[in-house]
């Protein structure tokens, strides 16, 4: 069965420096990989995914990810925070086969302070 | 194009009560789900419709949770009796099929239930 597990439940950045969520995954095939953010009140939304091509992964809103094989790690990284990023972020896998039930991490939430 | 709207966006009800949620996919969307994120924890996954046929409900406690895809399209959730511990969001998301995983899961809102 797949998993994901992220470190820190809560992580606080000062803005403008560097955001680093961290995320191993659990899956015996290769898996497809992705990082959703979750504003307030509000659904989850596509930051990014891993889909066995480029490991070094561009999303939107600057963020970026690299799926390490060696290390089972798809970690989510920002150059610099800006104070919208806040908001809770959460790693996921899937199964490339079958119907690709995806499982989800339980989250970091993440404060960037002024 | 629109989102994925669910309704209500919130509900109170006691214990043993009964409660419906509805959900309406992204036009032409094929798969369906359903998750309850219970409050400082990721999305579970409670059931997979692919278009009006069930494909995971494996995490779906059947004896008090029941869902359905009417015509493949919208979707209610019901659970019935309810429990403290249903109280969580439950979220719906569509995706345009399963299949290339370039077709992304689109998130609805979620409604917040609170049972009491």
């Amino acid at each position: 069965a797949q998993s994901v597990t992220q470190l820190g439940s809560h992580v606080s950045v000062s803005e403008g420096a560097l955001v680093l969520l961290r995320c191993n995954y659990s899956s015996s095939v290769p898996p497809y990989l992705f990082w959703y953010v979750q504003y307030p009140n509000q659904g989850l939304q596509l930051l990014l995914k891993y889909t066995s091509a480029a490991t070094l992964v561009k999303g939107i809103n600057g963020f970026e990810a690299e799926f390490k094989k060696s290390e089972t790690s798809f970690h989510l990284t920002k150059p610099s925070a800006h104070m919208s990023d806040a908001a809770e972020y959460f790693c996921a896998v899937t199964d490339p086969g079958g119907y690709q039930k995806v499982t989800f991490g339980t989250g970091t939430k993440l404060q960037v302070i002024p | 194009e629109a989102g994925v709207a669910q309704s209500p966006r919130y509900k109170i009800i006691e214990k043993r009560q009964s409660v419906a949620f509805w959900c309406n996919p992204i036009s032409g969307h094929a798969t369906l789900y359903w998750y309850q994120q219970i409050l400082g924890q990721g999305p579970k996954l409670l059931i997979q419709f692919q278009n009006n046929g069930v494909v995971d409900d494996s995490q779906l406690p059947k004896d008090r949770f029941s869902a359905e895809r009417l015509k493949g399209v919208d979707s209610t959730l019901k659970i019935q009796p309810a429990k403290l511990e249903d109280s969580a969001v439950y979220l719906c998301a569509s995706r345009l099929a399963v299949g290339p995983v370039s077709y992304e899961q689109y998130f609805g809102p979620g409604t917040r239930l609170t049972v009491t």
